[in-house]
């Protein structure tokens, strides 16, 4: 039963538009977190929010940022797309410390 | 230096077979938890199994269970009467206490697994 929810499915999108990924899970988790996957399927991590703070990984290019309005939302902002850019974006919820629980992902493609 | 490692890329099975998959680590943190996840050809990612490093406990879920060697840094996912529906990839992953606020999961490069009938 899926409980952290991902929208949009899939994104298609020009370079240089901005897109924005949105995230909500029902689990009443305390820390969310967003990963980019590659073609391989590695899952590395882009951003953790827990308690109002920010925990930025630092490989991270400036033009994406997060966006919380709770702590059941983590939305996901692309300023400006690069080509580089086309993943598949993951969401995932967890009780700090504890096994994350994962959104079915984001698929952007960048033209 | 990968802090994850599965050495195992691919692996097949019979249906009704027992596998075990490995994995290492390296860390220097006293306290962190092993994590295996599954994911899906929909491309879900599911949590399977943990393992607390200061638990002795054999941790058990269905038809999976861990061996888990600490002083190794290395810990199996045991899957037993594989069914096709198994075939998947599976990533094993460390959380560490980074700093007092931060913590970090890394994944290892997964392997995948296909059943046959």
């Amino acid at each position: 039963e899926t409980a952290v929810f991902q929208t949009p499915n899939y994104h298609v999108t020009q370079v240089g538009n901005e897109v924005s990924f949105n995230c909500k899970q029902t689990l009443g988790h305390d820390t969310m977190y967003w990963y980019k996957q590659d073609s391989k399927k590695l899952l590395k991590i882009m951003f953790s929010y827990n308690n109002k703070q920010l925990i930025v990984n630092e490989t991270v290019p400036r033009r994406f940022s997060p966006q919380s309005s709770d702590k059941a939302h983590l939305n996901l902002r692309i300023k400006s797309v690069e080509p580089e850019d086309s993943a598949v974006y993951l969401c995932a919820s967890s009780y700090w410390g504890y096994e994350q629980y994962f959104g079915p992902g984001t698929r952007l493609t960048v033209l | 230096a990968q802090k994850v490692i599965q050495v195992w890329s691919t692996a097949s099975r019979q249906e009704g077979e027992e596998l075990t998959l490995d994995c290492s680590y390296e860390t220097s943190q006293v306290l962190y938890h092993l994590f295996w996840y599954k994911h899906l050809l929909s491309g879900e990612m599911v949590f399977l199994i943990r393992q607390m490093s200061s638990s002795t406990a054999k941790e058990r879920s269905g038809r999976y269970s861990v061996v888990f060697q600490k002083s190794l840094k290395s810990i199996s996912l045991v899957i037993s009467a594989l069914q096709p529906d198994d075939s998947g990839k599976y990533f094993c992953a460390l959380w560490e206490l980074v700093t007092q606020v931060v913590g970090q999961l890394t994944f290892g490069s997964g392997t995948r697994l296909q059943v046959y009938a």
